[in-house]
């Protein structure tokens, strides 16, 4: 049974306007939340992380949200470049966990 | 820095056949993942290691897969005998700490 959910397979967005990524995960001890990114014949790569004592972590042009009541983070891009098009896991692991949990990934095409 | 390395990047195999992954991970590192990717389920975890032991393997699927890391530089994931629904893409990744750095995998096709 999946424990991290990306429920949107793909997402299209036009250059400059802003993408939001969703994920929704299960298991209630799970604290630390990264997103990778991948392009197409390379392995994932890291984005942005953040941890449960944290709502938001910021980094250039990328934020994440962590809501935990709802047990749901999101990735916004803002402003979207071609170069952002690429597949995005949302992944999660426990406070003990060297083991991470990776969702099914949503495909973003930037549109020039 | 050389980041993680995997070899072959392709493997075209007939089914029956024995297929072996290979993967170094970046030097310091203290623990290698195995992943598979699938359309269905997306990246899972098959097996990982903390300098060198295994620690969780509930994720290789069937006796048919196995892994060893006999030092901290080398890593085999081998499938023996190989069948049609083991094609994925495999990933290697390796850590010290989070996150995680990942190879650029082996796509694996089982005729």
């Amino acid at each position: 049974d999946q424990q991290v959910k990306q429920n949107s397979p793909s997402l299209s967005v036009q250059e400059g306007r802003i993408s939001i990524l969703n994920c929704d995960y299960t298991n209630s001890m799970f604290d630390y939340f990264l997103w990778y990114k991948k392009y197409p014949a390379e392995g994932p790569t890291f984005l942005i992380s953040i941890s449960s004592i944290k709502d938001k972590n910021e980094d250039g042009r990328f934020t994440v949200f962590l809501n935990k009541s709802a047990k749901h983070l999101s990735l916004h891009i803002v402003p979207s470049q071609p170069g952002d098009s690429a597949v995005y896991f949302c992944a999660a692991s426990a406070r003990d966990g060297n083991q991470f949990y990776f969702g099914t990934g949503t495909s973003l095409t930037v549109i020039p | 820095d050389a980041g993680v390395i995997q070899s072959p990047r392709h493997e075209v195999t007939e089914m029956g056949q024995e297929v072996t992954l290979r993967c170094k991970p970046i030097s310091g590192h203290n623990s290698l993942f195995w992943y598979r990717q699938t359309m269905m389920r997306g990246l899972e975890l098959l097996i990982y290691f903390n300098n060198n032991v295994p620690i969780d393997d509930s994720g290789m699927p069937e006796d048919r897969f196995s892994a060893k890391m006999p030092n901290a530089s080398f890593s085999t994931l081998k499938i023996q005998p190989s069948e049609p629904r083991d094609s994925a893409v495999y990933f290697c990744a390796s850590s010290l700490y989070q996150p995680q750095h990942f190879g650029d995998g082996t796509r694996l096709s089982i005729l």
